[in-house]
């Protein structure tokens, strides 16, 4: 049973340029989270899918903010314009529909953004 | 008031004692709460999940809940040294269609041999 996995690990980007992060759940997984976590803080919630639809969003996701999962299995998320204040660990988790445990979220490694 | 509420430590114990770890929460809709550890640089790892009022023990950790009074706590018994890290405190709270999870800012713990 693999992990959640996250790509890439680390990224460094200009500011005002786009960036894509990426996303693979626990394969029997259906639910799909992405958190957002800057130092000395807790993760916080930017959104949600089961399967394919997007059911929650965060308004932390401002406009430049985007996130699919086109086929209800792996999911990107995007940032546009980036700024220095998007700089933070990005945190992707999955979690199953159904079973004893429907609510427990296992997070993947994180993608570490820096905008220079 | 913020929702989920962790004193930040750090929470220094020494080795082979109990750490113990509080965290209180203002939603009263909550109804599933969890426990993770992350060492520094490193994702969450969930250690404890917790639905019902009383104790859940699970090897070397003991999670408590206390609904009526909106508290929940995690030992950690026989502390180690790899034990130090921080420790996060996670609410869902039941919604319509919400499944987030919101989080406390963490307790460091370290562990002194």
């Amino acid at each position: 049973d693999t992990g959640v996995s996250q790509d890439p690990r680390h990224k460094i980007t200009k500011r005002g340029q786009n960036v894509t992060f990426r996303c693979d759940p626990i394969s029997e997984h259906n639910r799909l989270y992405w958190y957002r976590q800057t130092l000395g803080q807790g993760p916080e919630f930017l959104t949600y899918f089961q399967n394919e639809a997007q059911l929650e969003k965060s308004r932390l996701l401002s406009d430049r903010f985007s996130a699919e999962r086109p086929k209800g299995s792996f999911s990107t998320l995007e940032i546009q314009r980036t700024e220095q204040g998007d700089s933070a660990m990005y945190l992707c988790a999955s979690s199953p529909q159904l079973g004893t445990k429907p609510y427990e979220q296992y997070f993947g490694p994180g993608t570490r953004l820096t905008v220079t | 008031q913020k929702e989920v509420e962790q004193n930040s430590g750090p929470l220094s114990v020494p080795e082979g004692a109990i750490a113990s770890l509080n965290c209180t929460y203002s939603d009263r809709g909550s109804q599933s709460f969890f426990w993770y550890r992350q060492y520094s640089g490193k994702s969450p790892e969930l250690i404890m999940s917790i639905y019902s009022n009383g104790d859940k023990e699970d090897g070397r950790f003991t999670a408590q809940l206390n609904k009526a009074s909106q508290y929940v706590s995690l030992l950690i018994r026989d502390s180690q040294p790899s034990d130090s890290a921080t420790y996060l405190c996670a609410v869902k709270v039941i919604k319509a269609a919400g499944n987030k999870l919101t989080f406390g800012g963490g307790t460091r713990v370290l562990v002194k041999p």
